[in-house]
């Protein structure tokens, strides 16, 4: 069972902004750095944001990450059809000791 | 370029054993954590181990700890998991992956995967 909690589907048409919300708690969001993932379809994930807001290499400015307490987001802005996938936020749990995922977010480009 | 190929995936029953290699290429594979992560069939990403460069720390999840043993051979550039007494909910894609540098990290770059299937 996933200890982060992510809605299961988000949408917008090309050029829209979409956000995606992942919620944990005190004891890995809250105290440690946040990862997105991005998965196209049938190919392995991606890390789209290392360290809560930082973009690897590669990564287009479009996608942004942030964090506040024990939530975090993941905004993609002007929506592209390729961006159609499933997301991941994940993070270290201190109580589990060991690392948590989200539950994934179906982003569709309308 | 960083390269990881996953292997010895395949049909196991219920009880049985596997072992899953990974052989990295593209960068200095003793100086990076690594991790193994899986897929079920249609379902989201689960972490299961996770290794320092130097097999200093190890971390399993909570779901395989006891029956999987994470392992590495920095001299082979290889990445290893023992998996024993698996359960049909272990059948999933396993990833093989490469965190930063030095200590545990989550996963950066990810092999295409081996699918493991546990069923009598």
């Amino acid at each position: 069972q996933s200890v982060l909690t992510q809605p299961p589907s988000a949408s917008g048409t090309p050029g829209q902004r979409v956000t995606i919300s992942c919620s944990g708690s005190s004891s890995n969001i809250g105290s440690n750095f946040v990862y997105w993932y991005q998965q196209l379809p049938g190919t392995a994930p991606k890390l789209l944001i290392n360290r809560s807001n930082q973009r690897p290499s590669g990564v287009p400015d479009r996608f942004s990450g942030s964090k506040s307490g024990t939530s975090a987001s993941l905004a993609i802005s002007g929506l592209r059809s390729e961006d159609e996938a499933d997301y991941y936020c994940a993070a270290w749990d201190d109580s589990l000791s060991g690392y948590v995922f989200g539950t994934g977010t179906k982003v569709t480009v309308i | 370029e960083v390269q990881l190929v996953e292997s010895g995936g395949g049909l196991v029953k219920p009880g049985g054993s596997l072992r899953l290699s990974c052989a990295a290429s593209g960068f200095t594979f003793s100086s990076y954590s690594m991790n193994w992560v899986r897929q079920a069939p249609g379902k989201g990403l689960e972490w299961v181990s996770s290794i320092s460069s130097s097999s200093s720390y190890i971390y399993y999840a909570d779901s395989v700890k006891g029956r999987f043993t994470i392992s590495r051979d920095n001299a082979k550039n290889s990445l290893y998991l023992q998996m024993n007494s698996l359960r049909a909910e272990d059948t999933a894609v396993y990833y093989c992956a490469r965190g930063e540098f030095g200590e545990i990290s989550p996963p950066h770059y990810w092999g295409q995967g081996t699918l493991v299937t546990v069923s009598s």
